[in-house]
């Protein structure tokens, strides 16, 4: 079975810190990949999606980046963190056809202090 | 462009009532429409789908039907527990892109 898996669940750091997270699938191949970010209280926002190695398209102009060294691992980065990237960071995977359910990673926590 | 609204929160009910969380959509063609859950700390966890009109997807006694003629994907449950409470959040698909969310339902259900 296919299983997504996220770390580390929380993180606090200073500003203008790096930052990386990282989310990792198993069990299935070339998946859609996907960060959002979800501030207190707030809906969902769409960060960066992946449909393969290398490829990775940007949804909101930020101080974020995204890459995706394997098939399975992609990777969310900061040079240097701002208050405003405090929130809940959440990974999910999917295939590419159109009636599958995304799958969610159980989440970051990162806190700017 | 593709887009999906919810109702506005929260919604609070006493245990044993009847829960509607009311979802509609925008969207050219057939999408897939999905309802997922979010318990407090947790990640999302999708709860039902459907797939084309007049499909009714349905889970741990939530339903939803969806109606391609009011452009609707109602999320439905007889009698809710305290355990649901949670934040619920409507979805849609379409070509294999990435969900569109819409900006979630926070449901307290109090004893």
């Amino acid at each position: 079975s296919q299983t997504i898996h996220q770390w580390p669940a929380t993180l606090v750091q200073p500003v203008g810190s790096p930052l990386s997270l990282e989310c990792t699938v198993e069990g299935t191949s070339n998946p859609n990949l996907y960060w959002y970010r979800q501030a207190a209280g707030r809906g969902l926002q769409l960060l960066f999606y992946s449909v393969g190695i290398g490829q990775i398209s940007s949804e909101v102009p930020q101080n974020l980046s995204a890459s995706r060294p394997q098939d399975r691992q992609f990777i969310l980065s900061s040079k240097k963190l701002l208050l405003s990237d405090s929130g809940f960071y959440l990974c999910a995977w999917t295939t590419s056809y159109r009636d599958q359910p995304q799958h969610f990673g159980d989440g970051t926590r990162l806190s700017i202090l | 462009g593709n887009s999906v609204t919810q109702m506005e929160g929260p919604v609070t009910l006493s245990e044993e009532a009847f829960l509607t969380i009311n979802c509609t959509y925008t969207a050219t063609g057939y999408p897939s429409l999905f309802w997922y859950v979010q318990y407090p700390g947790e990640g999302l966890q999708l709860l039902l789908k459907a797939t084309k009109a007049d499909d009714k997807g349905s889970n741990k006694g939530f339903e939803a039907t969806y109606r391609k003629e009011t452009t609707s994907f109602h999320l439905e449950k007889g009698s809710v527990q305290v355990s649901d409470s949670a934040v619920y959040f409507c979805a849609l698909n379409q070509a294999g892109t990435a969900l569109i969310f819409g900006k979630g339902t926070t449901l307290s259900v109090s004893s």
